[in-house]
């Protein structure tokens, strides 16, 4: 069974630009959760998509946002990219039982210039 | 909000060792998680707790489920080379979407190798 995938692996932007990034689940999985990893910080919880409707934010401004698709799938989307948003933003996806925990992708490392 | 304060931040370890960590809040917490990430990796998940006053085993992992529902604990015991990386105890914030929500995670305890 595959895991969670995450597109690009690295992408450089430049202050200003939008980044797009991507995320397949593992199949079966109709959660998926987005989370940010700066230097030497714990993971923030994002975004939280479950049947294509956002369920829950963290605290970050609205040029955060995203989307899941019918296959379950999701970007994030950061617009108007300030220095501080580079960091590794991990994908995570989980099923609708109870019980069952978020399983994450590798990341995708986004650097702002 | 909800807070999980992790300690130690780091130590360095010899192999064959046993190690502890643990992982604290000011409210309570109905799971408890422990991931491991290496570097350029995603977590992965280790051992998730349950009830208050679980201890489970994974392995050469031991986690416990704090009576208070406020703490938790990971030993390792005889340590080897590759249990270094980042271990992060997480759990889902009381309240919106409960066990299925979002994760709180501590900042980490990183274990590295002693010189």
């Amino acid at each position: 069974e595959a895991g969670v995938t995450q597109s690009p692996t690295h992408l450089i932007k430049t202050r200003g630009q939008q980044a797009t990034l991507r995320c397949s689940p593992i199949s079966g999985h109709t959660s998926v959760y987005w989370y940010q990893q700066a230097l030497g910080l714990g993971l923030q919880f994002l975004l939280w998509y479950d049947e294509g409707e956002e369920r829950n934010r963290g605290n970050f401004p609205p040029r955060f946002s995203g989307r899941q698709f019918p296959n379950y799938s999701s970007e994030l989307n950061v617009n108007a990219l300030e220095l501080e948003d580079s960091a590794l933003y991990l994908c995570a996806s989980r099923t609708g039982r109870a019980t069952d925990t978020q399983y994450f992708g590798p990341g995708t490392r986004l650097t702002v210039l | 909000g909800q807070q999980l304060n992790q300690s130690p931040q780091s130590m360095f370890i010899q192999e064959g060792e046993d190690v502890s960590m643990n992982c604290t809040s000011s409210s309570i917490f109905n799971t408890w998680l422990w991931y491991k990430q290496d570097p350029g990796e995603g977590p992965v998940l280790l051992i998730a707790l349950y009830k208050a006053g679980e201890l489970t085993s994974n392995g050469r992992l031991t986690a416990q489920f704090g009576i208070t529902r406020k703490d938790s604990f990971l030993n390792i015991s005889a340590s080897i080379p590759s249990d270094v990386g980042i271990y992060f105890c997480a759990g889902p914030p009381l309240g919106y979407g409960g066990s299925q929500g979002n994760l709180i995670f501590g900042k980490g305890t990183k274990l590295s190798v002693k010189p």
